[in-house]
């Protein structure tokens, strides 16, 4: 069975530090996704990962995908107020449907 | 904007009614797959439809069930509610055409309430 997991679950964090998310996952996936979610909104789409050594990078935001290891990271640099949300890192095996991890609560304070 | 659309967006039902929640998929795109996320957890997967047949299910008893339509829009239907289906429903719209690119889109979901 298929099964992801988030650390940390929360992480509260000053304005300007750098800090990762972590996700890993206990069988092979293809492919590794990154969500955001604003408290009583939907799950907006951040990156899709495909392979072994995939990074991509969007604004403050960079993931990584290693394979091998089984874990992709969420790397927030500078961090500023409007990045506070839950992010959710899922995967599935090429069939669109997804196995989400437990969520990242993350608040950004001055 | 993602171009997938669910209705309504809020909605309280009684403990053993029925409901019925409805969702547009992003154009071009032919497999729906819906989600329950509760309260401060992560989305949980239903099941999913493609080419108007379901196409795999989670953890989920019979009493949710599904529709696709020939235009891809689908429906979810939850028979003889309980107070634990109180959550955020979300629908996922996707490709599975090649070269049709690899994002899941997410509508903005139904919020179910059951009292």
């Amino acid at each position: 069975e298929l099964k992801v997991e988030q650390n940390p679950l929360f992480l509260s964090m000053q304005e300007g530090k750098n800090y990762t998310i972590y996700c890993n996952y206990s069988t092979t996936s293809d492919r590794l996704y990154w969500y955001r979610q604003d408290p009583g909104k939907s799950l907006e789409s951040l990156f899709v990962l495909l392979s072994n050594g995939a990074v991509k990078q969007e604004g403050r935001l960079m993931a990584s995908l290693d394979t091998k290891a089984r874990l992709s990271t969420l790397h927030i640099t500078a961090a500023v107020h409007d990045l506070s949300a839950t992010y959710f890192c899922a995967v599935d095996h090429n069939t669109d449907k997804l196995i989400f991890g437990t969520g990242t609560r993350l608040q950004v304070f001055p | 904007e993602t171009g997938v659309t669910q209705s309504p967006t809020h909605l309280i039902k009684t403990r053993g009614q029925q409901v019925t929640l409805r969702c547009s998929s992003q154009s071009g795109h032919n497999t729906v797959s819906w989600y329950q996320q509760a309260l401060g957890q992560g989305p949980q997967f239903i099941f999913q439809y493609y080419r108007e047949e379901e196409n795999g299910r989670g953890n989920f008893p019979p009493r949710f069930s599904g529709l696709q339509f020939p235009n891809y829009s689908s429906e979810l239907n939850v028979n003889a509610l309980e107070l634990d289906d109180s959550a955020l429903y979300l629908c996922a719209s996707s490709s599975k055409r090649r070269g049709s690119g690899n994002t899941i889109y997410f509508g903005e979901g139904s919020w179910l309430t059951v009292v």
